[in-house]
């Protein structure tokens, strides 16, 4: 079991331009989730999906990120227009199920986003 | 929402020594707790949980005590190791999918 796999590990966009990281999870997994990790905030959770479908996306800045989810293998997170505010580490997590107990969340290495 | 937060950003103990890293809670409703780890220029991984209907959880070197009342809980590592520096995340959950983390506590093992 590979774990959870982030590409790339990292990358640099400038002002402006989208980046689009992607995110496999560990196989069998049925939840997933974004988390954003900087030195200021923290870990921020950005988004959450069940089984595919998208369940919560309340931390997620509205107008430039979307994230999918297209089959149960990968998952990606897309940021439009990236700013220098933007810079962080994505982290994605998997989980083998998430109903209404709690469970160990397994963290990707993340994808460092440098944005000029 | 819920708030953890952790009031030591830096630890630094003798390797041998026993550390204990503090974190504390808003939301009476939480009932997960875990602790993840961060070395150096790598990502999370678990390293130990304790849930609500317990008030310690050991594992090996690593003991979790929790106190409800106080909306407290804490991690406990004995005999520490210099592999053990390494940046400590507290976490709690109240259920459902949403798991709110500390800001973290970096612990600094000397020989």
């Amino acid at each position: 079991n590979a774990g959870v796999i982030q590409t790339p590990r990292h990358k640099v966009t400038g002002k402006g331009q989208e980046a689009t990281l992607w995110c496999e999870p560990i196989s069998g997994h049925s939840a997933v989730f974004w988390y954003r990790q900087t030195i200021v905030q923290g870990l921020e959770f950005l988004t959450y999906f069940r089984n595919q479908a998208p369940i919560d996306d309340s931390g997620m800045p509205k107008e430039r990120f979307s994230a999918q989810m297209p089959n149960q293998s990968h998952s990606t997170l897309k940021i439009q227009s990236t700013q220098p505010q933007d810079s962080a580490v994505y982290l994605c997590a998997s989980s083998l199920e998430w109903g209404v107990r709690a469970e160990t969340l397994y963290f990707g290495s993340g994808t460092r986003l440098t944005v000029l | 929402g819920e708030k953890v937060e952790q009031h030591q950003s830096t630890l630094s103990v003798r390797e041998g020594d026993s550390a204990v890293i503090n974190c504390t809670y808003t939301d009476t409703a939480s009932s997960y707790f875990p602790w993840y780890k961060q070395e150096a220029g790598k990502s999370l991984h678990f390293v130990i949980d304790i849930r609500s209907n317990v008030d310690r959880k050991q594992s090996q070197r690593l003991t979790v005590l929790l106190d409800k009342k106080a909306k407290r809980f804490s991690l406990h590592i004995t005999a520490t190791q210099p592999e053990d520096s390494a940046i400590y995340f507290c976490a709690a959950s109240a259920g459902g999918y949403k798991v709110v983390f500390g800001s973290g506590t970096r612990l600094l093992v000397s020989p």
